[in-house]
């Protein structure tokens, strides 16, 4: 069965403090990994998509990348306005691109 | 406006009604979608539109009935609500190329009663 998990739950980091988001999955035949940001009572924005591993790709302060069995999104020095819950989503292994699998997510909080 | 809306925002109602949620796109894109989101679950497909006038089930799709007849509109009907549905409902859509991101409403939170 296909699934996906994220980790932390939740993050509280201070201003300006680097950490790292957790996207690991099991899914027969990877054919990408997406990325959202979710802000309270908003639908989940995209972010990046991944296809490989070893793939990286940058926006800002984030930088999200891929191997064979996980996906990272490293925060690089976070704002508050970077407070947000993360959502990493997965194409299941069957069905073509229209079902996939979402994480449930990791709520960051970052304090001034 | 463009963009992807749902109606209405918040609703609140009991068990056993029928209730119709709406989704409008106007990116004229050919793939549109409904989640559930709920604690712990993560979101979760109810069912999904490759075009007008087809459907198809996605992860939880019992209980609700969708369909089609335009290509900017994929409204969401609870037929007989129950409080197992109480849920933010999320409609998507996206254009056909399959790599492609789904763009997200900005939710929909009921209440069955």
């Amino acid at each position: 069965e296909d699934q996906v998990t994220q980790s932390p739950e939740a993050l509280r980091l201070q201003e300006g403090e680097s950490s790292s988001l957790n996207c690991s999955y099991t899914v027969s035949g990877l054919r990408g990994l997406f990325w959202y940001r979710q802000d309270p009572g908003k639908g989940p924005e995209f972010l990046f998509t991944l296809y490989s591993a070893g793939e990286e790709k940058e926006k800002e302060r984030l930088k999200a990348t891929l191997t064979k069995k996980e996906s990272f999104l490293h925060i690089t020095a976070p704002k508050p306005e970077d407070s947000a819950t993360y959502l990493c989503a997965v194409p299941k292994g069957s069905g073509g691109y229209q079902k996939v699998t979402f994480g449930t997510g990791t709520k960051l909080q970052v304090i001034p | 406006d463009a963009g992807i809306t749902q109606s209405p925002r918040y609703k609140i109602t009991e068990t056993g009604r029928q209730v119709t949620l709406m989704c409008h796109q106007t990116w004229s894109h050919s793939y549109m979608f409904w989640y559930r989101q709920d604690l712990g679950h993560g979101l979760r497909l109810i069912y999904y539109s490759a075009a007008a006038d087809i459907t198809d089930k996605g992860e939880v799709p019992d209980g609700y009935v969708v369909s089609r007849s335009k290509t900017e509109n994929f409204p969401l009907t609870l037929e007989s609500a129950t409080r197992s549905q109480t849920s933010v409902y999320f409609c998507a859509s996206r254009n056909r190329d399959p790599t492609d991101t789904q763009y997200f409403g900005p939710g929909t939170r009921l209440t069955v009663l």
